[in-house]
């Protein structure tokens, strides 16, 4: 398995481009989340997913787009950079359990680097 | 003010020692409590996880959860320079729910 895989490692944007974060992930996980972490700050949850065709706004939603058509992918859009989002930006996947004192743990792809200028 | 609250350090203690890594909340409906460990340049991953209160021990890790005074630690023995990284706590409310992190403390062990 290759677990959570995310592309680009590394990105830098102009203002006012849009691109699109890659994330994919083949332990058929329910869950899929796309986070970003910057200095002081921890990880955000920018936007998640519960299913195929089924996604929710996190804590910082705005100026990114998400959408799931298939159980492996999530994709994360940035619809016009902005340089307060550059950062580092984190997918991740798990299980949804039914409770009962399991945690589905939440496994993390390598990050997106990205840089707006 | 944040939900969970965690002292960013940095931290740095000789090779040996014991390190204790804490964190505090606000919301009492919190059940599960993780502790996440993040290598430079690395997506973080489990290290350990505790549901409600109590004490968890894994090898040379040990998790506490004191929920009556929402207060949460990691305690590292026999510290390694291989446990120089950040430690982020997370919390969620249910085994399905979205998970909050705190900050993160970053941890340097010197050999």
């Amino acid at each position: 398995n290759a677990g959570v895989t995310q592309t680009p490692k590394f990105q830098v944007l102009k203002t006012g481009q849009s691109m699109t974060l890659q994330c994919a992930q083949d332990m058929n996980h329910e869950y899929m989340s796309w986070y970003r972490q910057d200095p002081g700050m921890g990880l955000r949850l920018i936007h998640y997913s519960v299913g195929a065709g089924i996604t929710d706004q996190g804590e910082v939603p705005n100026g990114y787009n998400v959408s799931r058509s298939t159980t492996e992918d999530f994709p994360l859009r940035l619809l016009s950079a902005a340089p307060s989002q550059t950062s580092v930006y984190f997918c991740a996947s798990s299980y949804a359990r039914s409770g009962g004192g399991a945690y589905n743990e939440q496994f993390f792809g390598p990050g997106t680097r990205l840089t707006v200028l | 003010q944040k939900e969970v609250e965690q002292d960013p350090g940095p931290l740095s203690v000789p090779e040996g020692a014991i390190v204790s890594l804490n964190c505090t909340y606000s919301n009492s409906a919190f059940q599960y409590f993780m502790w996440y460990r993040q290598y430079s340049r690395k997506g973080p991953e489990l290290l350990m996880y505790t549901y409600s209160s109590g004490n968890k021990e894994d090898g040379r890790f040990t998790a506490q959860v004191d929920k009556s005074s929402k207060y949460i630690s990691l305690f590292i023995r026999d510290s390694q320079p291989s446990d120089s990284a950040t430690y982020l706590c997370a919390m969620s409310y249910s085994s399905a729910s979205k998970i909050i992190f705190g900050s993160g403390t970053r941890l340097s062990i010197r050999p």
